[in-house]
């Protein structure tokens, strides 16, 4: 167990539609990373979050959005979903955000889109 | 761009046999490396990384990786493979700090699925 928790586990929506994934870090950790692991285009790198500023952007498309609240925890929001966004989204989280930290990596949400 | 190539999709090996996982990474200079493991329905666990110096870094669960410059290469070994081994292996670099790098965020190879044979 990493410390890390996503919620919910499984997601199963329709084209078109809008969800919310949520993330709490490792106690402690003031850095959230969100990546996204499908099969065609493996494990990406979508946004990183520290002490509630963005930090970094990858891969992430504009119908994503993500935020990181005073608590630490952070959520992604995935709209106007097509067939080609399932995939497994990971969130990570480390101590300083910092390419020396170890990065703490939750279970996912496995996310289907109909 | 970076990038990280693992060469290869799937290997197996028997039990108890030794190991090799091969790691080739495109950079304009030695970005810092990490090899993650994934068992089926989890997340990913870091096994070890290099940063600087001795060029053999020791991991958790008897894994060990060897930096080799010459090759661009960060291979991940094991001596005696076991039965619970079996997962999926990732190698990954991030942006080393001189370059600019604030971040940590990973980039990732495609994978290694490693099968073990009893």
């Amino acid at each position: 167990d990493s410390g890390v928790t996503q919620t919910p586990k499984h997601l199963i929506t329709a084209t078109g539609q809008r969800v919310t994934l949520r993330c709490s870090p490792r106690s402690g950790d003031l850095s959230v990373y969100w990546y996204q692991q499908s099969l065609d285009q493996g494990l990406q790198f979508l946004i990183q979050y520290y002490n509630g500023e963005e930090r970094a952007k990858g891969n992430i498309l504009e119908r994503f959005s993500a935020q990181q609240f005073p608590d630490l925890h952070s959520e992604l929001n995935l709209s106007s979903l097509e067939l080609g966004d399932s995939a497994l989204y990971f969130c990570a989280s480390s101590p300083g955000g910092l390419a020396v930290d170890t990065q703490y990596f939750g279970p996912g949400t496995r996310l289907t889109v109909l | 761009a970076q990038s990280v190539t693992q060469p290869d999709i799937h290997i197996t090996v028997s039990e108890g046999a030794s190991l090799e996982l091969r790691c080739n990474y495109s950079y304009g200079a030695t970005p810092y490396l990490f090899w993650y493991v994934q068992s089926p329905g989890q997340g990913l666990q870091l096994l070890l990384k290099y940063f600087s110096g001795d060029t053999l870094v020791q991991g958790i669960k008897g894994f060990e990786a060897e930096f080799k410059r010459s090759q661009s290469s960060f291979n991940l070994r094991k001596p005696s493979v076991h039965w619970s081994d079996a997962a999926e292996y990732f190698c990954a670099v991030a942006r080393p700090k001189n370059y600019g790098g604030s971040q940590g965020n990973l980039i990732f190879g495609k994978g290694t699925k490693l099968s073990v044979k009893p």
